[in-house]
């Protein structure tokens, strides 16, 4: 079945500092979500790319779709303390399953 | 802004019990998910429902697990005789159509002792 794989698992930045997380998949995706779950809190939608090569901004956060649609990144940039999180990439399959990767953990070094 | 609410949110149980997992769904969305995530590991779907039936389910979904919308607003997930791999934290989620944005409840914490 449809995988989707997700790395680093962590990733330690100072503040100020940009983030990145990778998600890729062996298959063509239909689409790519993105969520941000906080230490001890529940997912939380932050967007969706269905098209080829979409870029998505929001504020300091930009999300990428490739062209092949097998892969995707969300990229943090100047991260605060706020941006601390876990942040999953999920993907919806041909049955309507959310398939989600394994989450980076983004830490802010104090 | 509406909201999905689950109950409780922690709650522990001895092996061989039976447990049910309360959800309200957002009031005008028509799917309702259960998703399981054992700690610090990733999000794993378990079930779909859509009108009054489920519509899918994972390998995880096994005959231990049932879910029902016992009235217009509750959707329960029950495990009929909890194991020790089941203790993880429990998320429904709903959605108003089937493609559309899913929107998750803060969990319950489930620890099977």
């Amino acid at each position: 079945g449809q995988q989707v794989m997700q790395i680093p698992q962590y990733q330690h930045v100072q503040e100020g500092e940009d983030f990145t997380t990778y998600c890729n998949s062996s298959t063509t995706l239909s689409n790519i979500q993105w969520y941000k779950q906080r230490p001890g809190g529940h997912p939380v939608f932050l967007i969706q790319l269905v098209k080829s090569g979409e870029v998505k901004k929001q504020k300091r956060l930009t999300f990428q779709f490739g062209e092949a649609k097998k892969n995707s990144s969300l990229h943090i940039t100047a991260t605060q303390t706020t941006d601390v999180g876990t942040y999953f990439c999920a993907s919806m399959d041909s049955n309507y399953q959310l398939i989600w990767g394994a989450g980076t953990k983004l830490i802010i070094k104090p | 802004e509406p909201e999905v609410t689950q109950t409780p949110s922690h709650q522990v149980t001895q092996m061989g019990q039976e447990v049910i997992l309360r959800c309200v769904p957002i009031s005008n969305h028509l799917y309702f998910y259960w998703y399981r995530q054992i700690l610090g590991q990733k999000v794993e779907f378990l079930v779909s429902f859509y009108n009054n039936e489920i519509s899918e389910k994972s390998e995880i979904f096994d005959d231990q697990f049932s879910v029902e919308r016992p009235d217009g607003s509750n959707f329960t997930l029950k495990i009929r005789s909890t194991k020790l791999e089941d203790s993880a934290m429990y998320f429904c989620a709903s959605s108003r159509l089937r493609r559309e944005t899913q929107y998750f409840g803060p969990g319950t914490r489930l620890l099977v002792l």
